[in-house]
């Protein structure tokens, strides 16, 4: 299975500003993708990102809110974009292999005061 | 629309118990199916899945589930329990082909008991 990172594991940020997560996979991915767990909640789909082309967001997830960078296939960042409390989460990303299993990072859990 | 429901959000079991956690979904082919497990502060870790073939899989840390087909439903069996599986579970669901974008329920917190 593939080994993913992630960066900052955690922080505490003030509202109005943004935050940019960094995924770093230890195997080429052609797949990655952003999931946010809200506190005490279930994981739901940001968006998807694939190298080479933009990201594809889900309902109710916009890219001027969570732009996706996805430079290379071992890389991915997502920055949350003029935070507010209720974007306090854990952010994750995740990769899919050859065999269609989908690994996760260890999460980035962000406080926004 | 596709959804996965776990009916149970606690359950509570004593250590050598045996343990079933339920899972239904809702879609109109066979998705893939996934559990995943979250211990505190720790990201998910996969248990299992189900593609197709047998539907009795066996995953890791002496899980299994079965998949019916009748039922929709994906419920996840462990024949005895050990302290160290206490954790947050989560059943997930993909569409079949494709990108594997994951549905998830919305967990069952598993307490186990000494």
């Amino acid at each position: 299975s593939a080994v993913i990172s992630q960066k900052p594991s955690r922080d505490i940020c003030q509202r109005g500003t943004s935050l940019t997560i960094q995924c770093q996979v230890d195997s080429q991915v052609t797949m990655m993708f952003w999931y946010r767990q809200q506190p005490g909640q279930s994981l739901t789909l940001i968006a998807t990102a694939n190298q080479g082309s933009e990201a594809t967001y889900e309902s109710g997830f916009v890219i001027d809110k969570f732009p996706i960078s996805r430079p290379n296939l071992t890389f991915s960042t997502l920055t949350v974009s003029n935070m507010s409390p209720e974007d306090s989460s854990i952010y994750l990303c995740s990769v899919e292999d050859k065999k269609n299993e989908q690994y996760f990072g260890p999460g980035t859990r962000l406080t926004v005061t | 629309a596709q959804s996965v429901t776990q009916p149970d959000i606690h359950i509570t079991v004593s250590e050598g118990a045996s343990l079933e956690l339920r899972c239904n979904y809702s879609y109109g082919a066979t998705p893939y199916l996934f559990w995943y497990v979250q211990s505190p502060g720790q990201g998910l870790q996969l248990l299992l899945k189900y593609f197709s073939g047998d539907t009795l899989v066996q995953g890791i840390k002496g899980f299994e589930a079965e998949f019916k087909r009748s039922q929709s439903s994906f419920n996840l069996r462990k024949p005895s329990v050990h302290w160290s599986d206490a954790a947050e579970y989560f059943c997930a669901v993909a569409p079949s082909g494709g990108y594997n974008k994951l549905i998830f329920g919305a967990g069952t917190r598993l307490a186990v008991h000494p």
